[in-house]
């Protein structure tokens, strides 16, 4: 089974606009943390943004929050403002276990956002 | 720079050779990890590393696949008698580990490996 579902392969949005990127998870460890990365056409991973499955508020860095729904399983990631150095590969990711030895990040197969001017 | 860094950034190869892959994680970081990612897919966890121990390994990393982190500070992945299905990028990541409350990974640029 999936852990990390990412429904949309494909997004667009106009530059200034807010978008949502999905993402639904599935997990039975009560202690699990997700993850948003961001992957330009250079190929590297940049760290977005981190909620714990304990944060009682949704996470927010700059233009980047995180839509937290526990009993739904899903963390979408809001860009809002959309620039056009925000187009890339956006990825999902969760790890379980944390406080533990137990380290695997699982990543979900990743949405690719353009924004138009 | 202080970030990871992994070298070689690509390696072309013939099947059936052996190729080593080196990453030098944030020196502070004491967890380093290792993943594979073929093109339009997420990364795929193979393995990692708390100082030199080597505490989880990935059903994909085959027999053919070797993890070391020696001295708890740079680590190799070799893959011996390569195959095709191997072209991929190699990522290599870092985090602090259990003292880092985001558990943040720091990733490199990748090694990119090509089979012919």
């Amino acid at each position: 089974a999936q852990k990390i579902t990412q429904t949309q392969p494909g997004m667009f949005v106009q530059e200034k606009e807010a978008v949502t990127l999905d993402c639904t998870y599935d997990t039975s460890d009560p202690s699990y943390g997700l993850f948003w990365y961001k992957q330009p056409s250079s190929g590297e991973m940049i760290f977005l943004i981190y909620q714990g499955s304990y944060d009682q508020q949704n996470a927010t860095e700059g233009r980047y929050s995180l839509n937290f729904q526990k009993a739904r399983k899903s963390a979408n990631l809001v860009i809002s403002a959309s620039q056009l150095g925000d187009s890339a590969m956006y990825f999902c990711a969760m790890r379980e276990g944390l406080g533990t030895s137990y380290d695997k990040v699982i990543f979900g197969p990743g949405t690719s956002l353009s924004v138009i001017p | 720079d202080t970030g990871v860094s992994q070298d070689p950034r690509h390696k072309i190869t013939k099947r059936g050779q052996n190729v080593t892959f080196r990453c030098d994680p944030i020196s502070e970081h004491n967890r380093l990890y290792w993943y594979r990612q073929t093109l339009g897919q997420g990364p795929e966890f193979l393995t990692y590393f708390q100082n030199e121990a080597q505490l989880e390994k990935s059903r994909l990393l085959s027999d053919r696949f070797s993890a070391e982190r020696p001295k708890g500070s740079f680590s190799t992945l070799e893959i011996q008698r390569t195959e095709q299905g191997d072209s991929a990028m190699y990522l290599c990541a870092s985090s602090v580990g259990l003292r880092d409350r985001t558990y943040e990974q720091y990733f490199g640029p990748g090694t990119r490996l090509t089979v012919t």
